[in-house]
This record gives C-alpha cells, structure tokens and sequence, in this order.
C-alpha cells in the first residue's frame, strides 16, 4: 500500500512557464513533506521541504503548498528552465519515525526549450 | 558535487560472488542509511546507523549485510544475491537520525548493481 502517491509519471512544460507537480498522502502521521530532483546516474538531492504546520514555503523558484485536509502538497517551478528536467520524487516522514522518508514514485519533468 | 561519495559506481557480481559496497561522508553526520531503489520505483529503506550502531533494518534479507566502522564509512556486503537484487543502492546522511528540519537526507549518487 502506498502511502505517497505521485499520480502523474511525467510532465512536459515549455520553457518560461509553471510546472506544477502533485503529491497525495494517505498517512495522517505525517507531518513533514520533502521534494527532492533525481538526474539520471545521480542520486536524488534536496529541493524544498514543508512542516505540517505552514501551508506554503518558498525559495527561490520553488514553492511548496501543502492542504492538509486534503492529504495534498504541490511543487510549483515558476518559471521552468530546460535544466530543471529531472525526475523529482516527493518525500514524507512522521515524527517518531524522525528522518526514515517514505518516498512517492516520482514524477518526470521535461522542461522544453 | 555530492558530499557523500559511493564507490564503486556500477558493479556486475555472479550469485556466488561476495562483495562490497562503500559509501564514506564527511560532514559530521551521525545517521547513515542505505536504500535500493528499483527502476521506475521510489527508493526504499533498508537500514539506518546512529551513531554507528544499527537501529533499524527493515526486514532485509541477510545476503545484505551492513557495517559502520567509524562515523565517517558506512558498508554493505553483498553475498549470495538474487538477480532481482538487481538495483541502484543509495547512501545517504544526517545530522541525526531525529529529525532536523536544517538538515534532510543528503544522498549519494548510488551504485548500479547487477547480479547476473
């Protein structure tokens, strides 16, 4: 059972304008919300992260949304570049379980120029 | 540059064969983990150090077996494995294994595996 779910498997963008990546949980125990970019033959870096207790961070061009009550967050590029063409996973982890991270199937962003 | 370097980068190994891997992090870090993650699949717990010792193994096989030396090097000797162990297998650390939201998981770029 999967408790973080990326529904799309990949997303194509033109260049300049907003890529928005989804998120669904189904563990109420979670509380902190992860993104991470994966290139090919590297491993996954970190991107943005959200505590259950804000519903927005951003940095930079990045901007995570979280709607709790929906069991949903969001990852917005604003605007996309061809280099952000990766794979990005979304992450969740629960307090007692500190930073054991339950990972979503990611979702491929192909950002065109 | 990843801060946390994983050797070798790919590996071929015969089911009888036995080998290790290495992963080596120099950022004080005092929570080491690996995980595989399978194609087109999220990455998955395998086990996490604290401190050097073993606190969590999420029902691994033992053909995986896991080794801290020292805070810095983490291993995982292999023996015995499957084909379908076939994967990418992540390190990455922490600062802790509690959780701290200025310091997420730093992960290694992997090793690809294949066991023919």
């Amino acid at each position: 059972d999967q408790q973080v779910k990326q529904n799309s498997p990949s997303l194509s963008v033109q260049e300049g304008r907003i890529s928005i990546l989804n998120c669904d949980y189904t563990n109420s125990m979670f509380d902190y919300f992860l993104w991470y970019k994966k290139y090919p033959a590297e491993g996954p870096t970190f991107l943005i992260s959200i505590s259950s207790i804000k519903d927005k961070n951003e940095d930079g061009r990045f901007t995570v949304f979280l709607n709790k009550s929906a069991k949903h967050l969001s990852l917005h590029i604003v605007p996309s570049q061809p280099g952000d063409s990766a794979v990005y996973f979304c992450a969740a982890s629960a307090t007692h379980a500190g930073n054991m991270l339950t990972f979503g199937g990611g979702t491929r962003l192909m950002v065109k120029p | 540059d990843t801060e946390v370097t994983q050797t070798p980068k790919h590996l071929v190994m015969g089911m009888t064969n036995k080998k290790s891997l290495k992963c080596e992090q120099h950022m004080g870090h005092r929570a080491m983990y690996w995980y595989k993650q399978k194609a087109k699949k999220p990455p998955e717990l395998m086990f996490v150090y604290s401190y050097e010792k073993l606190s969590i193994n999420e029902s691994v096989p033992s053909r995986f077996s896991p080794e801290c030396p020292n805070s810095s090097l983490l291993n995982l000797h292999l023996h015995a494995l499957q084909p379908e162990d076939s994967a990418l297998y992540l390190c990455a650390s922490s600062q802790g294994q509690a959780r701290s939201y200025n310091s997420p998981l730093h992960f290694g770029n992997g090793t690809r595996l294949t066991v023919t």
